[in-house]
């Protein structure tokens, strides 16, 4: 699989947009973008995916740059629920539901 | 609301004994996960089943860990004996047939002394 680079942690105030950075300077041409998020004490959870274009949800945004080599997950108004290890993932497209892989992703704190 | 449910949700057991850990993945997935976390090594996989079979175990120590799932609603992982190094947060996930989420239990938290 693609490695993804995310830093280890971030800090957000409450109420404020979050963008959440990852680099996958190696993603091929078949693989999608996942993120899950992880909170505290739970599992992680599914948050977003997308392969090209720009993605939207009830849960957050995922900004594809035009070469696919970063992607962006923008949390609109952060809220102290969302504070979470946030994994950016590479799978691909014929995947059919194989095993993550999961890196060591970026710690949000959000602060009220 | 179909969640993908984990026993028991602690355990504390003494070095050598034996742990059974159990997921009841959401009705109709028909691939489920077995991953484990820890502080040093992260989520990492250890095993996983398509339609019951067994697909991919590699990442489980063979002569310790065995996976199984006796029928579509339960799915087991077995330690004997375990050792204070399995102590981990072991998540189960399941999968819909052509689907691309994940969706995982609470997971059992494992200390073995």
């Amino acid at each position: 699989d693609a490695k993804t680079t995310q830093p280890n942690s971030m800090e957000s105030n409450e109420e404020e947009p979050v963008h959440l950075p990852c680099n996958h300077s190696t993603i091929s041409g078949t693989d999608y973008i996942h993120w899950y998020r992880q909170l505290p004490s739970q599992g992680p959870e599914y948050v977003i995916h997308g392969l090209t274009s720009n993605v939207n949800n009830r849960m957050a945004s995922l900004a594809i740059a035009e070469d696919r080599k970063s992607s962006t997950l923008i949390l609109h108004r952060a809220t102290l629920r969302d504070a979470a290890v946030y994994y950016c993932i590479l799978r691909l497209a014929i995947s059919g539901n194989t095993p993550l892989v999961f890196g060591k992703g970026t710690r949000l704190s959000v602060i009220a | 609301d179909a969640r993908v449910t984990q026993t028991p949700r602690h355990k504390v057991t003494e070095m050598g004994q034996e742990v059974t850990m159990r997921c009841q993945p959401i009705l109709g997935h028909n691939t489920v996960f077995w991953y484990r976390q820890t502080m040093m090594q992260g989520l990492e996989l250890l095993a996983y089943f398509r339609n019951r079979a067994p697909l991919d175990d590699s990442g489980m120590p063979k002569d310790r860990f065995s996976a199984e799932m006796p029928d579509a609603t339960l799915a087991t992982l077995k330690i004997q004996p375990s050792e204070p190094r399995d102590s981990a947060v072991y998540f189960c996930a399941s999968a819909l047939r052509g689907g691309e989420t994940q969706y995982f239990g609470p997971g059992t938290r494992l200390l073995v002394l």
